[in-house]
């Protein structure tokens, strides 16, 4: 049962554009949506997340959409560079849970 | 402050034997995950210890895997007679708190496991 849904695998983007990546939950009970950024080779970090009482979060150029009533998030990359080309993932957690539910990832590349 | 450390860093086993991997997390962190990332795929929880007590243990396989956390020294994952489809990178992460007081775990660059 994946609890968290990911959309697309893949993404390429010319620098300068504009990364999408959607995500889908399904158990209510989540109530904390974290992004991890992870590079070839390296463990997954955190770079932004946020929480269901808040419709939008913005860090520099990643952005945040949050649609609770649709149960979907989404990841903005803004003026996308070739350093953002990594794998992302987003993912889930209970505020009373102990694991982070993970979607599946989507790999970006960023052509110069 | 160093990070989180796993070692090794990769490890090649045959069928049939054991693997046994390593955990250090960040100083001050109590808190220890285990997850495993299969090619392709995305990262799937196995286990969460605090010093000396499995604490959620629901994603880990029935047999052949088991972890540990002790009072003394790194966290370890051992998995016994291994398979070519345990063949994936395991990730540790530690963290201060319980994972759902912040949702933000640091990762070690994980251990990458073959089995041939």
């Amino acid at each position: 049962q994946q609890q968290v849904k990911q959309s697309p695998q893949s993404l390429i983007v010319q620098k300068g554009g504009i990364s999408i990546i959607n995500c889908a939950y399904e158990n209510t009970a989540f109530d904390y949506f974290p992004w991890y950024q992870q590079f070839p080779g390296k463990g997954p970090a955190l770079l932004i997340a946020i929480r269901p009482d808040v419709s939008e979060k913005k860090e520099g150029r990643f952005t945040i959409s949050f649609n609770k009533s649709a149960k979907q998030f989404s990841l903005h990359i803004m003026d996308s560079q070739p350093g953002d080309s990594a794998t992302y993932f987003c993912a889930a957690v209970k505020a009373a849970g102990n694991k982070l539910t993970f979607g599946g990832g989507t790999r970006v590349l960023v052509k110069p | 402050n160093a990070g989180v450390m796993q070692n090794p860093r990769h490890l090649v086993r045959r069928r049939g034997q054991e693997a046994r991997l390593r955990c250090s997390p960040m100083k001050g962190h109590s808190h220890v995950y285990w997850y495993r990332q299969l090619p392709e795929e995305g990262l799937k929880f196995m286990v969460y210890l605090q010093k000396e007590n499995i604490i959620d243990e629901s994603g880990m396989p029935k047999e052949r895997f088991s972890a540990e956390f002790p009072k003394e020294g790194p966290s370890i994952l051992r998995i016994q007679q291994v398979v070519r489809g345990d063949s994936a990178a395991y990730f540790c992460a530690s963290s201060p708190l319980r994972t759902g007081a912040t949702g933000e775990l640091f990762f070690g660059e994980g251990s990458r496991l073959t089995v041939l």
